[in-house]
Formats: C-alpha cells, structure tokens, sequence
C-alpha cells in the first residue's frame, strides 16, 4: 500500500500569493491533519479534517483554510503568503478521527521570498 | 512555558549506550505518540500510548498518566538511531489536535 503523499515536494512563492498544497491520505483512512513546522521549531497543528468536516483548528489565521475531498484526499490553502510561513507543511493520516496512530507524508518545503 | 517539554534537547551518544529521552506534559492528554524525524524532514510514528508500556524492536516507551510523563528508551543505540524524537500529546476534545514539543536531536557516534 503507499504511504500518505504530499504534492509538491517543494515550493518557491512570493509574498502576497497563494498556495495549494494537497495530500492524499493511506486508503481507507478518513482523518488528515495538517501541521506547520518552522525550521528548528516542532510540528504546529492547523487542521484536522474527518469524514470531509473539520474537525478541528489550530491557532492559525483565516489566510490559512483546507478541505477534504469524497476521496478522502486534502487541500491545504494559503492565501497573501508572507515570510514567515515559510515552513515544511506536513500532512498525517489515520483510519479514525482521534487516538489512532499516525501516518504523515514527507512534507512540502514552502519557501517564501 | 510550552505546554510539553522536553528533555534532554540535545544528546550525544556512544555506539551501543542505553539511551533516555523524557517528555512531560501539563495539559491533560488522551494519548501520547512518540515521532520519529530524520533530516529531511519526514516523520514516522514510533508509538502511540496512554498507558503503561509499549516495546517494538530495541525502543520502548513508557507513560505515568498521574505524573504526565513519558520515557523513551533505545538500547543498544546505533548511529542510524540519529534522527529528532519528537513527543506529542492529543489534547482532550473533539479532534486529534497534537500539541508537540520542541524535540530531542540525538546523535549516536560510531
């Protein structure tokens, strides 16, 4: 079975733009989570989507937004990019929505400049 | 203060040595994962717990709910142990928000 993938690998935007990351979780796993994280810093929780609802959200701005497809598979958007969302944007699985081990993809390095 | 913390933030370690890494909590958790983060960037599960004590290969991790905290252990370490061990908590509620800690970068020499 393949693991959770993340697309693109890697990403170059400027300021003020925006970006779509996607992910597609392990089959039959409904819940994706998505996290940030910053380099030297650990992982910061942004999103959690089952079952194609929200399930829940870290402390991020409205910039930040994500939904869930029929598929299962996930879109993280970011909207009027800045610097410090530079980060590697990681993306976990897991077949239900809490308590059950993770599965997280290799991440896309965002780099904005 | 971050609300899990970690210890030690650094490790260096000899081939074989017995190796412990420590994580403690204040918030209340329904499970803690042990995650392991190699450069690069990709991250793989090692543990999930919430009580008591869980062994995989030469890696356990231990939790004390009462204490709020948790241990990992690798023995006989390796130098491709060498990776970023990073303990995160699922909040209590409604989803599986983790809140992470900063993470022990360890480096075991041949």
């Amino acid at each position: 079975d393949a693991g959770v993938t993340q697309s693109p690998t890697h990403l170059i935007k400027t300021r003020g733009q925006q970006v779509t990351l996607r992910c597609s979780p392990i089959s039959g796993h409904k819940s994706v989570s998505w996290y940030q994280q910053v380099l030297g810093q650990g992982p910061q929780f942004i999103f959690q989507y089952y079952e194609k609802e929200e399930r829940g959200r870290g402390n991020f701005p409205d910039r930040f937004s994500a939904r869930q497809f029929p598929n299962y598979s996930s879109e993280l958007n970011v909207n009027a990019l800045l610097l410090g969302d530079s980060a590697l944007y990681l993306c976990a699985s897991s077949l239900v929505y809490r308590d059950s081990p993770l599965h997280f993809g290799n991440g896309t390095r965002l780099t904005v400049t | 203060k971050n609300e899990v913390e970690q210890s030690p933030q650094n490790l260096t370690a000899q081939e074989g040595e017995f190796i412990t890494i420590n994580c403690s909590y204040s918030v209340g958790i329904s499970a803690l994962h042990w995650l392991q983060q190699h450069p690069g960037g990709g991250i793989v599960s090692l543990f999930m717990l919430s009580s008591g004590k869980k062994k995989h290969g030469r890696l356990i991790a231990t939790i004390n709910i009462q204490e709020k905290h948790s241990s990992l252990h690798i023995t006989a370490s390796h130098p491709r142990d060498s990776a970023v061990y990073i303990c995160a908590g699922t909040s209590q509620g409604g989803s599986e928000k983790l809140v992470f800690g900063k993470g022990t970068k360890l480096t075991v020499n041949p």
